[in-house]
């Protein structure tokens, strides 16, 4: 299996711009999870689903943050309009069920200028 | 609220040492409690996750123990190698949270040859 794959890998975009991070799951998980990770506040988990289903959006930042599952195989972050500080690596997991082994991809990482 | 924090910040040993990392958790009341691995650049690695019905895990050179009551866990690594340079994440889940993943801040293990 490939693992969990995100792309893109970097993205530069200046501020007030809207971004999409993507995130394919490993086949056959149910669960799939966003975390954001930076240097002050270390690594974060914004929101989870379940079978597709939002579980946990609690640590979604603010309004323009939103996640979509669509189907079992993918996953978007997007973030409108984005800021400076919103500039962090974003890491997508999935895992069989939601309290097992999280297997994280590589993640993106974003500078917002 | 649950909050995990790891000590050292950051640890530098020459090869071949043993050493241990620690990790403790404010809320016993946890469903299990993951290391991970991270190197710079790179996606986190799983490398053990201890049910909280147990008291430690073993995967090769790497023994992780789980005392609850004290909400502490441990990671020792034997014969340290070059190899094991990187960042030692420990994560929790609370026992009611579903796949929520609480982290710490790591500890850097840098092994000197």
């Amino acid at each position: 299996d490939a693992g969990v794959i995100q792309s893109p890998r970097h993205e530069v975009t200046e501020m007030g711009q809207e971004v999409t991070l993507r995130c394919k799951p490993i086949s056959g998980h149910n669960s799939l999870f966003w975390y954001r990770q930076t240097m002050m506040r270390g690594l974060e988990l914004l929101i989870y689903f379940n079978n597709n289903v939002p579980i946990d959006d609690s640590g979604m930042p603010e309004d323009r943050f939103s996640a979509k599952m669509p189907n079992a195989s993918f996953s978007t972050l997007k973030i409108q309009p984005s800021e400076p500080r919103d500039s962090a690596v974003y890491f997508c997991a999935s895992s069989v069920v939601r309290d097992r082994v999280q297997y994280f991809g590589p993640g993106t990482r974003l500078t917002v200028t | 609220k649950q909050e995990v924090t790891q000590i050292p910040a950051a640890l530098s040993v020459p090869e071949g040492e043993n050493l241990v990392l620690n990790c403790s958790f404010t809320d016993s009341a946890i469903y299990n409690l993951q290391w991970f691995r991270q190197d710079p650049g790179k996606g986190l690695t799983s490398l053990l996750l201890i049910q909280s019905s147990q008291r430690e895990q073993t995967s090769g050179r790497l023994n992780a123990s789980l005392d609850k009551s004290s909400g502490r866990s441990t990671l020792y690594i034997a014969a340290s190698q070059p190899g094991d340079s990187a960042t030692y994440l420990c994560a929790v889940i609370r026992g009611n949270q579903g796949g929520k993943l609480i982290f710490g801040q790591g500890t850097e293990l840098s092994v000197k040859p």
